[in-house]
């Protein structure tokens, strides 16, 4: 069971919003950076977010996170039938001295 | 285009060895950490082992500690897993990806190569 907690899973329709949280505590989302990631099964996992609310140039601004104490949110504006996928949230967590992601949200549009 | 390629997955009697290769190309090797991240069957991402970018600091998750050996040569812009002692739940799905953020944002990622432990 991984220490930052994401909901299974997740459904909405074309067009909708979804926000995925991510939990964690002080020594890992607490005191660093989040970063999101959409997986695809069999491919490669693709980089949404960086350091809490960034987005690397090529991702769309339909994408967004934030991060409030201990948790973080991935947003998903406008959603399309491409956005069914698994979304992690990773972090370094300072006490453990390990990289960790979250157990992962399966994403549902329908 | 900036890449990453790995190679020398397949399938391993338990306690065997393998050793995994990642290929970069695109960008300076040498200026990033890189890591290894694998996600067995049914099962989400998981963090496996990480180089800094001269090769002088590594981390490894608890359950490959003192089995798995992470290295890299910056001349041949190429990172390595030495996996021994291989046991069944090292089977998974295995990716490296480059560190280009703090607090190891992983910006780049290969397709990934398959490794099973079987009997």
């Amino acid at each position: 069971q991984s220490v930052l907690t994401q909901p299974p899973s997740m459904s909405a329709a074309p067009g909708q919003k979804v926000t995925i949280s991510c939990s964690g505590s002080s020594s890992n989302i607490g005191n660093n950076y989040v970063s999101w990631y959409q997986h695809l099964p069999g491919t490669a996992p693709k980089l949404l977010i960086y350091e809490n609310d960034k987005r690397p140039s090529r991702i769309p601004d339909r994408f967004s996170g934030s991060k409030s104490g201990t948790s973080a949110t991935l947003g998903i504006t406008g959603l399309q039938t491409g956005d069914e996928a698994d979304y992690y949230c990773g972090t370094w967590d300072s006490s453990l001295n390990v990289v960790m992601f979250g157990g992962g949200t399966k994403l549902t549009v329908l | 285009e900036v890449q990453l390629v790995e190679s020398g997955g397949g399938v391993v009697r338990p306690g065997g060895s393998l050793r995994l290769s990642c290929a970069a190309s695109g960008f300076s090797f040498g200026d990033y950490g890189m890591t290894w991240v694998r996600q067995a069957p049914g099962k989400g991402l998981e963090w496996v082992s990480t180089i800094n970018w001269n090769g002088v600091s590594t981390g490894y998750t608890d359950s490959v500690k003192g089995r798995f050996t992470i290295s890299r040569d910056n001349a041949k812009h190429s990172l390595y897993l030495q996996m021994d002692s291989l046991r069944v739940e090292d089977t998974a799905f295995y990716f490296c990806a480059r560190v280009g953020y703090t607090n190891y944002g992983m910006d780049v990622w290969g397709q990934g190569t398959t490794v099973t432990v079987s009997s």
